[in-house]
């Protein structure tokens, strides 16, 4: 089955820099890599995603790339402000009705 | 679209109880249910995925006879944790299968914290 990895765990960054987490996925079929915000008791948030026919996707502080060859996506975030504060989780999925894989969180904290 | 209702919110149950988790799709038809649990600082876990009308897949290490699901309507999706025991405590969400074209990504249920005592 799949298999995601994502790092850093933790990541502290000030206000104003720019953050920048990655994945690796196992599963070559996987086509749908989506990214989420999960604050504390609450269900994730899709924040941005990309599809395996994309190479870079962009949505005003946020931007997420995938090399389908090496299986690496990553998400950046620029200016980073004090509510990007939270749980990071990248996924993968063969899409359509196919589960997610998660990644294993990585725990953003901006300071001021 | 694609809106999941989940409940309860959270639950405090005593060891030996059962508690049902209801995840109802609003506004769509959901053949599939993708159930995961989250324990605290870590990751979402696939439990298992439901699907109407037959039996659901579960994954390795996870006890189908203590986990119920059941899918008997494209709209209810409900997971039963039977004989609950504090190692049990934990976050458990839903997600319904989008079908075909993906046209929402994949949402997700607002999430049941359930503590066993």
């Amino acid at each position: 089955g799949e298999n995601v990895e994502q790092h850093p765990s933790t990541l502290s960054v000030q206000e104003g820099d720019s953050a920048v987490i990655k994945c690796t996925y196992s599963d070559s079929a996987s086509n749908y890599f989506p990214w989420y915000k999960q604050e504390l008791g609450k269900r994730p948030q899709l924040i941005i995603d990309i599809r395996s026919n994309v190479g870079e996707k962009k949505d005003q502080r946020i931007a997420v790339t995938l090399n389908k060859t090496a299986k690496h996506f990553s998400l950046h975030i620029t200016e980073t402000q004090p509510e990007d504060s939270a749980v990071y989780f990248c996924a993968a999925s063969g899409g359509t009705a196919s589960k997610l894989t998660f990644g294993t969180g990585t725990r953003l904290q901006v300071t001021l | 679209g694609a809106v999941v209702s989940q409940h309860p919110s959270w639950v405090i149950c005593k060891s030996g109880t059962s508690v049902k988790i209801e995840c109802r799709s609003l506004d769509f038809q959901a053949t599939t249910m993708f159930w995961y649990r989250q324990f605290p600082k870590q990751s979402l876990m696939l439990m298992a995925t439901s699907n109407e009308g037959s039996k659901a897949t579960y994954e390795q290490g996870v006890e189908k006879d203590k986990f119920l699901i059941n899918h008997a309507s494209l709209t209810l999706s409900t997971l039963t944790v039977t004989s609950a025991h504090p190692e049990d405590s934990s976050f458990y969400i839903c997600s319904p299968g989008q079908g075909a074209s993906l046209n929402y990504g994949y949402t997700f249920g607002s999430g049941t914290r359930l503590t066993v005592v």
